[in-house]
């Protein structure tokens, strides 16, 4: 399976403080994605890495990609309450189909 | 398991011209539906959510006068694509919002539909 799988599930911490998510995959992909979702919403595109990239940066968030492991991890730095969301990590292997794992939910705690 | 569906499933159209496009929930009602699009290699992005009954929220950037936007259903939603241009061909997805009970934030996803606009 191609899908990839994020941990941890759920995650609570203190405004402020940094969030972590990792992603693992088990497959070779063209690039790789995080998607949040906030309750009842649609799914909207963070950012996208592709394999031959390693580290990068938008905004307050920062993913890394180690494609000789087969995985990922978004970091949310200075987290915020309107951070509460679940966030999917999705991998491209054949330029049009998607693989999206089970989500990791973090509640940012005011 | 829940099925969304699409119609059409490729369309081809020439410039100016006004192309629709359904998305259906087969076994469940939804209150809420998605539309995405998609350009080659490229991430999904939320064009907007509709909401049964009442007007559709864009995201920012989205023209709503281009990208019309009716659900008038329980099951369906309907997403038009007006004057069509060239820079419109891309891969448009939408997902239903099970909100039966069963299932929380649940998005059941269509097969997608294909524009492509001479």
């Amino acid at each position: 399976s191609q899908q990839g799988e994020e941990d941890p599930q759920a995650l609570s911490i203190q405004e402020g403080e940094n969030a972590t998510m990792n992603c693992s995959y088990k497959t070779s992909i063209n690039n790789l994605q995080w998607y949040r979702q906030n309750s009842g919403r649609g799914l909207v595109h963070l950012i996208l890495i592709r394999s031959n990239e390693r580290e990068k940066h938008s905004g307050r968030l920062r993913v890394t990609l180690d494609t000789s492991k087969k995985s990922s991890s978004l970091l949310i730095t200075a987290s915020r309450a309107a951070d509460t969301a679940s966030y999917f990590c999705a991998t491209d292997a054949k330029g049009n189909q998607f693989y999206f794992g089970t989500g990791t939910s973090l509640t940012v705690i005011p | 398991g829940a099925v969304v569906s699409q119609h059409p499933s490729w369309v081809i159209c020439k410039s100016g011209t006004s192309v629709k496009i359904e998305c259906r929930s087969l076994d469940f009602q939804a209150t809420t539906m998605f539309w995405y699009r998609q350009f080659p290699k490229q991430s999904l992005m939320l064009m907007a959510t509709s909401n049964e009954g009442s007007k559709a929220t864009y995201e920012q950037g989205v023209e709503k006068d281009k990208f019309l936007i009716n659900h008038a259903s329980l099951t369906l939603s309907t997403l038009t694509v007006t004057s069509a241009h060239p820079e419109d061909s891309s891969f448009y997805i939408c997902s239903a919002d099970d909100a039966s009970g069963r299932a929380v934030d649940t998005q059941y996803f269509g097969p997608g539909t294909r524009l492509t606009v001479l």
